[in-house]
């Protein structure tokens, strides 16, 4: 079956644009995450939802990121006034519930000029 | 706050040796805890899944154990091959973040030469 897939799988923009990333997760999974991975790091969290909702956004580095997930299947991370430091892979996961096996996805890899 | 420590950074070893990668956590209480492979440019594969009131587990030539009070655990890789070589991450789930978010060690860097 499909796995958790992720687009753009590149995105190459300039300091202060807005940029959005989109995620599908696997058909019926109703946790979906987000992460963050800067070179030579593992993953770090940046918020997770179950169904529509977001049950915990705490590792959202600041208000210029925002994710939505409004009919509870595809997500999209939203980044405005992009910085340099934004640069990483944006990596997607999701799982059947919370609690359970994360399936990641390919992740998307930004780079902000 | 869960910390989680991967040890070697990196580890070079000749194809068809047995080796252990170590992870190592702060905080015991978790649901469970995951390993996954990576690869260069790549997303993360999960390998194996060890629930909390579980000790291992065993997929083909990978073995993985947990032991919570030792806040340890390590992945067994039995004959290793040049296919291998790959990033390992240990991830835990902490009861502290109520089962959502998991916790990454910084990997290690395994190469299999032929």
């Amino acid at each position: 079956g499909a796995g958790v897939s992720q687009t753009p799988s590149n995105k190459v923009t300039e300091k202060g644009k807005y940029v959005e990333l989109r995620c599908d997760p696997i058909s019926g999974h109703t946790a979906l995450y987000w992460y963050r991975q800067s070179l030579g790091q593992g993953p770090e969290f940046l918020i997770y939802f179950q169904g529509t909702g977001a049950a915990d956004d705490s590792g959202l580095p600041n208000d210029r990121f925002f994710a939505v997930r409004p009919e509870g299947s595809v997500s999209t991370l939203k980044i405005q006034r992009t910085e340099r430091g934004d640069s990483a892979v944006y990596l997607c996961a999701s799982s059947l519930t919370t609690d359970n096996e994360q399936f990641f996805g390919p992740g998307t890899r930004l780079t902000v000029l | 706050k869960q910390e989680v420590t991967q040890i070697p950074a990196a580890l070079s070893v000749p194809e068809g040796e047995n080796l252990v990668l170590n992870c190592s956590f702060t905080d015991s209480a978790i649901y469970n805890l995951q390993w996954f492979r990576q690869d260069p440019g790549k997303g993360l594969t999960s390998l194996l899944l060890i629930q909390s009131s579980q000790r291992e587990q065993t997929s083909g030539r990978l073995n993985a154990s947990l032991d919570k009070s030792s806040g340890r655990s390590t992945l067994y890789i039995a004959a290793s091959q040049p296919g291998d070589s790959a990033t390992y991450l240990c991830a835990l789930l902490p009861v502290e973040t109520s089962g959502s978010r998991l916790t990454f060690g910084e990997g290690t860097q395994l190469t299999v030469n032929p």
